[in-house]
């Protein structure tokens, strides 16, 4: 079982619809990632969570640390949105050393 | 935000031939680095991590002396593949950690494209 699991895998959505991602991991974390990646593959850091809830614009990211599961959603989705989703959990690699731990991404295609 | 740069954005070598790509923080000071590599519909894979002024920690199976890192400043790493095959065909990211963080703060550059011929 990999320490990083992304549900759902694929998803496609019309224009406009409220879109969520879900990330669950294993093990203890100091901080949790979400990414963007968009087709040609310059990766965007779209959140670092360690508690709580993160907003920018359409995007919310929250986090259960307690049931080690996080969520990102998108509000009024639009095609533009259309990417790769990553998750990526830190987890602490001794003294003040961390590795980043990836899911394998969910693919968003959002149609007009 | 924070930025980091990669350069060059995409680059196609011959067989044999070495590829240096680098990795800037431009707007703060990393002490720590990561290298990662992604191959086609893969997640992204840890390669080594790079501090600077002391040599990199390269994760298992990856090869040191075909993969060489070097952090000489604080805003600069550098990966160089030697003597690249096509197997080295992939997708090369480059993050850095933000060392004013109190809790562990990447950044990503937008990644390197390496075609070997």
């Amino acid at each position: 079982k990999n320490e990083v699991e992304q549900s759902p895998q694929n998803l496609t959505a019309q224009e406009g619809e409220f879109i969520t991602i879900n990330c669950s991991y294993s093990v203890g974390i100091s901080a949790l990632h979400w990414l963007q990646q968009h087709p040609g593959g310059g990766i965007v850091s779209l959140f670092m969570l360690s508690s709580g809830k993160k907003k920018h614009g359409r995007l919310i990211a929250t986090i259960n640390i307690q049931e080690k599961h996080s969520s990102l959603h998108i509000t009024a989705s639009h095609p533009r949105d259309s990417a790769v989703y990553i998750c990526a959990v830190a987890v602490n690699s001794g003294g003040s050393n961390y590795k980043l731990t990836f899911g394998k991404g969910t693919l968003l295609t959002v149609n007009p | 935000g924070a930025v980091v740069s990669q350069h060059p954005s995409r680059v196609i070598c011959k067989s044999g031939t070495s590829v240096k790509i680098e990795c800037r923080s431009l707007d703060f000071q990393a002490t720590t680095m990561f290298w990662y590599r992604q191959f086609p519909k893969q997640s992204l894979m840890l390669m080594a991590t790079s501090n600077e002024g002391s040599k990199a920690t390269y994760e298992q199976g990856v090869e040191k002396d075909k993969f060489l890192i070097n952090h000489a400043s604080l805003t600069l790493s550098t990966l160089t593949v030697t003597s690249a095959h096509p197997e080295d065909s992939s997708f090369y990211i480059c993050s850095a950690r933000d060392y004013r963080a109190s809790t562990d703060t990447q950044y990503f550059g937008p990644g390197t494209r390496l075609t070997v011929l």
